[in-house]
């Protein structure tokens, strides 16, 4: 099994509409991060959280909104879809610590008509 | 805040050619600087890191340098292979804050 899961893998949905990215690990690492990847714009950080009482807004927070279910589970959701939201989302962990690395799910292509 | 500019691409070399991509940075403290790989249809992997200045990281034939002095991290690899076409991402991280990365450039190696 993969050490971070993100569900699905694939969505499209309608303007809108509320839609929810789901992610979960297994490496046991307190932080968690949601980022959106566009072509030539590269990572950009959405949300992130350093434990489950600690929620903290990226660069571009506005229109989603996160939910920390518990250590290993950390939730993305859009709640009225728009087109300029679709794009390819991340979801990663990392310890805690200096020079820790990032560990990446596969990824989520959300697509909004 | 912190923020990564890379040369963004994309970058087209054949088999054997010397590859460097550039980065730079800004941070007000003293971060870590990291490489990052995406393979087509695949979350981004570690290629390799430097947690200070003049560390050097390497892995796979590919290496990187912290510069403080010019605040830089610029990727290097001497005979580049068709198997290491793909989005290379710098990044950093200061680890009482969250990680910021590069816009990416893409590789690709032609035979």
């Amino acid at each position: 099994d993969a050490d971070v899961t993100q569900t699905p893998r694939n969505r499209i949905t309608k303007t809108g509409k509320r839609i929810m990215l789901e992610c979960s690990q297994t490496k046991g690492h307190d932080r968690m991060y949601w980022y959106r990847q566009d072509p030539g714009l590269g990572l950009r950080l959405i949300y992130y959280s350093f434990d489950v009482k600690d929620i903290n807004k990226g660069e571009i927070s506005d229109g989603y909104s996160v939910s920390r279910q518990a250590q290993a589970k950390f939730s993305l959701s859009l709640e009225s879809a728009i087109p300029n939201q679709t794009a390819l989302y991340f979801c990663a962990t990392a310890s805690s610590g200096e020079g820790t690395e990032a560990f990446f799910g596969q990824g989520t292509r959300l697509t909004v008509v | 805040g912190d923020s990564v500019t890379q040369m963004e691409g994309p970058v087209t070399l054949s088999e054997e050619a010397f590859l460097t991509i550039n980065c730079t940075y800004t941070a007000t403290g003293y971060p870590s600087l990291f490489w990052y790989v995406q393979y087509p249809g695949e979350g981004l992997q570690l290629l390799l890191k430097a947690t200070k200045a003049d560390d050097k990281g390497s892995n796979k034939g590919f290496e990187a340098t912290y510069r403080k002095e010019t605040t830089s991290f610029h990727l290097e690899k001497g005979s580049v292979q068709v198997s290491d076409s793909a989005v290379y991402f710098c990044a950093l991280s200061d680890h009482s804050r969250d990680m910021r990365f590069g816009a990416g450039t893409r590789l690709t190696v032609k035979p």
